[in-house]
């Protein structure tokens, strides 16, 4: 139980398009949706907070103009990724809380890899 | 603020080994979860144990340990008789009490198990 998935698992691109990633919790409900940002031999870096059916709340220093996040039901998220420059090339990853007794918990997606040329 | 340690970067053991993964933390709350996690080359992080401060009973899963010491903050992870598959980046993780707390993660510990 409490599978993640993310689609596309890899990405590469030309500067200046725009890529979206998904990211869906299989088997449970989830009311929040993470968003993360990893860079090589770093830790996670926390991008942003979905929840369903509102905006989502964005970590200091991240552009929300940038990085378009949608939660438009209980089982998807989408990360929209605006004008790719290679600076955004990075390792993106998702997590979701079921809710009930292991809401505390997060369960991460597969992650995705883009590449911006 | 909340914050986690992970003092060391590298470990490199010989399979069959045992291994302990340190973590520290500091956090102002009274009760707060703490998490380890397992990413191998894949990348994906596995969830490995949710451990809530108010429980301080040591756990054991196969070859995987924890020990929560509430009065040093620490919730280190040992690997008994370590495998080839258990090299990954290990992360510990520190979140407030409630439901869809954000995660505080350490840096990361890189396990290489040679055989």
């Amino acid at each position: 139980g409490a599978v993640v998935s993310q689609h596309p698992s890899w990405v590469i691109c030309k500067s200046g398009t725009s890529v979206k990633i998904e990211c869906r919790s299989l088997d449970f409900q989830a009311t929040t949706m993470f968003w993360y940002r990893q860079f090589p031999k770093q830790s996670l870096m926390l991008m942003a907070t979905s929840n369903e059916g509102s905006k989502a709340t964005y970590e200091q220093g991240v552009e929300k103009d940038k990085f378009l996040i949608n939660h438009a039901s209980l089982t998807l998220s989408t990360l929209t990724v605006t004008s790719a420059h290679p600076e955004d090339s990075s390792f993106y990853i998702c997590s979701a809380s079921p809710a009930g007794p292991t809401a505390q918990t997060q369960y991460f997606g597969p992650g995705t890899r883009l590449t911006v040329l | 603020a909340q914050k986690v340690t992970q003092a060391q970067t590298e470990i490199s053991v010989v399979e069959k080994e045992d291994v302990t993964l340190d973590c520290v933390y500091e956090t102002r709350d009274t009760t707060y979860y703490l998490f380890w996690y397992k990413q191998p080359p894949s990348g994906e992080l596995v969830f490995l144990i949710r451990r809530n401060s108010f429980d301080e009973q040591n756990e054991i899963s196969g070859r995987y340990s924890w020990n929560f010491q509430k009065s040093t903050s620490s919730f280190n992870f040992t690997i008994t008789a370590s495998q080839v598959v258990d090299s990954a980046v290990y992360f510990c993780a520190l979140a407030h009490y409630g439901t869809n707390s954000k995660l505080t993660f350490g840096k990361g510990i890189t396990l290489s198990v040679r055989p």
